[in-house]
């Protein structure tokens, strides 16, 4: 029963490129959310999806941030014409439910050159 | 959702109990206690969680006093690899959208 599975778990971008992270979640799971953790900070909630929907995207940035979650494949966090802002671990968390914990993926750590 | 309230850090003699605190006086009624934890650069990890009664699971134990205002995770036995920062979160309803991660208890389990 494999868990939350990110990938790539580290990605180099140089400033004006495009990231795209991807989150698998854990089987039978149709909740996504991203989160954003800054160096030396907490995490930040970004979106949460359900298949197809975005339900709330109150915590992504109003520009070149995106995200999706197709009927098949991973969940994708895209974020456009990187700057080095972007710099942070990405974690992505599934649950089965809305109103059941989440569990949490790895990171992918992405940094902007 | 409600403020919660935890010490910075804290230390523990490994195989000894850890116990975290964390007020949270304004919780309402439909609002559970969750806890995760974050192992140095790792994703969160769940622990557990409670609404009112005391909950335990193979990690931990929850003990959520009478009148919801504050509450203790206790870890009964610590190792090193329980070295982390541990987070309280109150959430509305119990749903897992916006888990608001604040500054936590950095727990210290010392050989």
């Amino acid at each position: 029963n494999a868990g939350v599975m990110q990938n790539p778990r580290h990605l180099v971008r140089r400033r004006g490129q495009e990231a795209r992270l991807r989150c698998s979640p854990m089987k039978g799971h149709s909740h996504v959310y991203w989160y954003r953790q800054l160096p030396e900070e907490g995490l930040k909630f970004m979106v949460y999806l359900q298949k197809e929907n975005i339900i709330d995207e109150s915590g992504m940035p109003k520009e070149r941030f995106s995200a999706e979650f197709p009927k098949e494949g991973p969940s994708i966090l895209r974020i456009q014409q990187v700057v080095r802002g972007d710099s942070a671990a990405y974690f992505c968390a599934s649950s089965p439910k809305s109103n059941t914990e989440a569990f949490f993926g790895q990171g992918t750590r992405l940094t902007v050159v | 959702d409600a403020k919660t309230t935890q010490p910075p850090s804290m230390d523990c003699a490994e195989g000894r109990a850890a116990n975290l605190p964390c007020n949270h006086s304004t919780i309402s009624g439909n609002e559970y206690v969750y806890w995760y934890r974050q192992i140095h650069s790792q994703g969160p990890q769940y622990i557990i969680h409670g609404l009112k009664n005391n909950e335990t699971n193979e990690m931990a134990s929850l003990i959520i006093t009478e009148d919801r205002k504050s509450s203790t995770l206790i870890l009964p036995h610590a190792t090193l690899r329980d070295t982390a920062v541990y987070y309280c979160i109150v959430i509305r309803g119990g749903s897992a959208r916006q888990l608001t991660f604040g500054s936590g208890t950095q727990l210290t389990v010392l050989p």
